[in-house]
């Protein structure tokens, strides 16, 4: 079992749709979980963090269920702009590497 | 504050040739990680150092591959004896290693080409 999995996309949707993605992570003692963004030939850039009460940034929502081991994203009213590869990320404790699964790519169409 | 950098961009090198990567983290930053992007795959642990000292190389390959962290000076990924299979991006990320949750910040990338 691969240690972060994501939906495989890609996600095609008009603007204004609002667009779920799903991750699950099979290490358990995982503490800390994040949502980057990759855009075509960039580095990752950090979407945000996700924390066990949920947060919400703007249009963005992440959860996370540690029962589960099961996080995700919502993105409302999608521009063009959150065209880009969405990368679920989880990493055990500080000070050490982060797990990236392989990423959700998104295009909003006009 | 500059963010991470890294330098060259862009890396073309024939077999056999040796590749040299740097990576200067963000300021106030002591910790670097190497992170490895195959062609539509996503980003592989490589190497994670603080000044002078790797901490884990679980994720290099056994040969070829090596990592610096000089007291003075970036961070310098090297690859010896170039093979197809090495064309890649390589991402340099730093972090102030502080606080759990805290996470990593990464530079623009090497586009490594092998021909």
């Amino acid at each position: 079992r691969k240690e972060v999995e994501q939906d495989p996309g890609p996600f095609n949707v008009p603007e204004g749709a609002t667009v779920a993605f799903n991750c699950t992570y099979s290490n358990s003692a995982s503490q800390s979980f994040f949502w980057y963004r990759q855009d075509c030939r960039k580095e990752p850039k950090l979407l945000m963090s996700v924390y066990s009460s949920g947060n919400e940034d703007g249009r963005f929502t992440a959860q996370l269920n540690r029962a589960s081991q099961y996080i995700s994203l919502l993105i409302r009213d999608s521009k063009l702009s959150d065209s880009a590869t969405y990368l679920c990320v989880v990493n055990l404790r500080g000070n050490t590497p982060l797990v990236f699964g392989k990423g959700t790519r998104l295009s909003v169409i006009a | 504050n500059a963010g991470v950098m890294q330098n060259p961009r862009h890396l073309v090198r024939r077999r056999g040739q040796e590749a040299r990567l740097r990576c200067s983290p963000m300021k106030g930053h002591s910790h670097v990680y190497w992170y490895r992007q195959l062609p539509e795959e996503g980003l592989k642990f490589m190497v994670y150092l603080q000044k002078e000292n790797i901490i884990d190389e679980s994720g290099m390959p056994k040969e070829r591959f090596s990592a610096e962290f000089p007291k003075e000076g970036p961070s310098i990924l090297r690859i010896q004896q170039v093979v197809r299979g090495d064309s890649a991006a390589y991402f340099c990320a730093s972090s102030p290693g502080l606080a759990r949750g805290e996470t990593q910040y990464f530079g623009p990338g090497t586009r490594l080409l092998v021909l």
